[in-house]
Formats: structure tokens, C-alpha cells, sequence
């Protein structure tokens, strides 16, 4: 079965800096999706940023960037620019592809809290 | 595109008594998903429709648990005789089938359920 793991249950970042947040999953498939949600107090969670394992580079989206490293099955968020907006649960998440048995369901990890600091 | 909606937001019931939830997804949309998400953890897969097919549940859906989805619109998710561990947010997503559109699940905002 695959797991994701968050190792930090909180971090804090100044504004304007750069934090980066940790996860690894486990999986025996070779291609997947990963995504990073956040999930503002009180607020419905939205997609950060999705990377398809097949896929070699990096994707960015604006301030948000990933270092998926696929042996390691590692898949870091940086957030570049802090601010205060960022401040939320940030949850990893994995999903299988189409083609590997048709299983839809996201795995998530237990979430890291974010709190940014004026 | 309104994205996805949820009824009611919050839900307080006694023990013992049943609550039923909406979801209305995104129009486009052909899948829908139910999670349930308890305090400090990420959302965990209970069931997904395609369409109005039923096609997987999660061992979390105890048989007090069900979910429904007519005419691969709006879904319900019932729980007959609640018990206090049922308290949680229930979240609701959809999704794209065709390829080439985009893979990720659209979130709703939740109902809140507490069970006293």
C-alpha cells in the first residue's frame, strides 16, 4: 500500500524568506502523480503544485517549486517569498495513475503547519 | 464554474440519530470522491463514483456508512446511527475523466459533523 510521510508537524518562515517542506512516499508503482495541497484555517484545500513521476523536471508553479527526487522517493515543496497568505496546513498527497489498476484514490500525509511571521 | 459545494457546513447531532450530506461538484466533472479528514491528519479516502457507478470503498465505510450518487450529479453520503467517532470533516472532491485534462480533485469546503 502506499504512504506518504510529512516528518515536520510545524514550521515557521519570516516573510520574504524561502521554507522548504519535507515528504517521502512509498510505492511499488513506477508512474504516479504527486501533489502539494494547502488548506487554509477554516478554508477548503486547494492545489499547489503537481508533479507526474514520469516526468524528469521540476515543476514550478510561480513561487511554489518542488525537488522531486524519484529514486529517493522524496518530493519537497519550496516556497520562495514568503508570505503572509502562505500561512496554512500544507498536506502531500499521492495518487496512482490511469492505467495502474484504475485506483482513484489520493493518499495524503498528516499535513505540515506553516505559520508566517510578519 | 462555481466549483464544488457542500450542505450542510456544519452538522451538530445527538448519538444515535442519522445525518445526511450534499455534494455538488464541479458540472464538468464525471468523479466524485468522499474523504473524511479528523483533527491533526490528512483527509482519508472513504468512496468514489464514477458517473453514477460506484466503484470503490474504502474499509473505513462501515455498513452504517452510504453514499449515493443519481444520475452522476450531486452525491449524498448518509450515516445511520452516528457515534461520537464519526465526528470529523467529511470533504467531497470531483474530478476530470478525459486525458489531457488535468489529473488533480477539486475540494469542496466540508461539513463539519459533531456528534454529542
Amino acid at each position: 500500500a502506499q504512504t506518504v510521510t510529512q516528518s515536520q508537524p510545524e514550521m515557521s518562515v519570516q516573510e520574504a524568506e524561502t521554507v522548504t517542506l519535507s515528504c517521502t512516499y512509498d510505492t511499488s508503482e513506477s508512474d504516479y502523480y504527486l501533489f502539494w495541497y494547502k488548506q487554509p484555517p477554516s478554508r477548503q484545500m486547494i492545489l499547489v503544485i503537481r508533479q507526474e513521476a514520469y516526468k524528469q523536471q521540476n515543476a514550478t508553479e510561480n513561487r511554489f517549486s518542488v525537488n522531486f527526487q524519484k529514486a529517493a522517493k522524496s518530493f519537497s515543496l519550496k516556497i520562495s517569498d514568503s508570505q503572509l497568505g502562505d500561512a496554512a496546513m500544507y498536506f502531500c498527497a499521492y495518487r496512482q495513475t490511469e492505467f495502474s489498476g484504475g485506483y482513484q484514490k489520493v493518499t495524503f500525509g498528516i499535513g505540515t503547519k506553516l505559520q508566517v511571521i510578519p | 464554474d462555481t466549483g464544488v459545494s457542500q450542505n450542510p457546513r456544519h452538522k451538530i447531532t445527538k448519538r444515535g440519530q442519522n445525518v445526511t450530506f450534499r455534494c455538488d461538484p464541479i458540472s464538468e466533472h464525471n468523479r466524485l470522491y468522499w474523504y473524511r479528514q479528523t483533527l491533526g491528519q490528512g483527509p482519508e479516502f472513504l468512496t468514489y463514483f464514477q458517473n453514477e457507478a460506484q466503484l470503490e470503498k474504502s474499509r473505513l465505510l462501515s455498513d452504517r456508512f452510504s453514499a449515493e450518487r443519481p444520475k452522476g450529479s450531486f452525491s449524498t453520503l448518509e450515516i445511520q446511527r452516528t457515534e461520537q467517532g464519526d465526528s470529523a470533516m467529511y470533504l467531497c472532491a470531483s474530478s476530470f475523466t478525459n486525458p489531457g485534462q488535468g489529473k488533480e480533485q477539486y475540494f469542496g469546503p466540508g461539513t463539519r459533523l459533531t456528534v454529542t
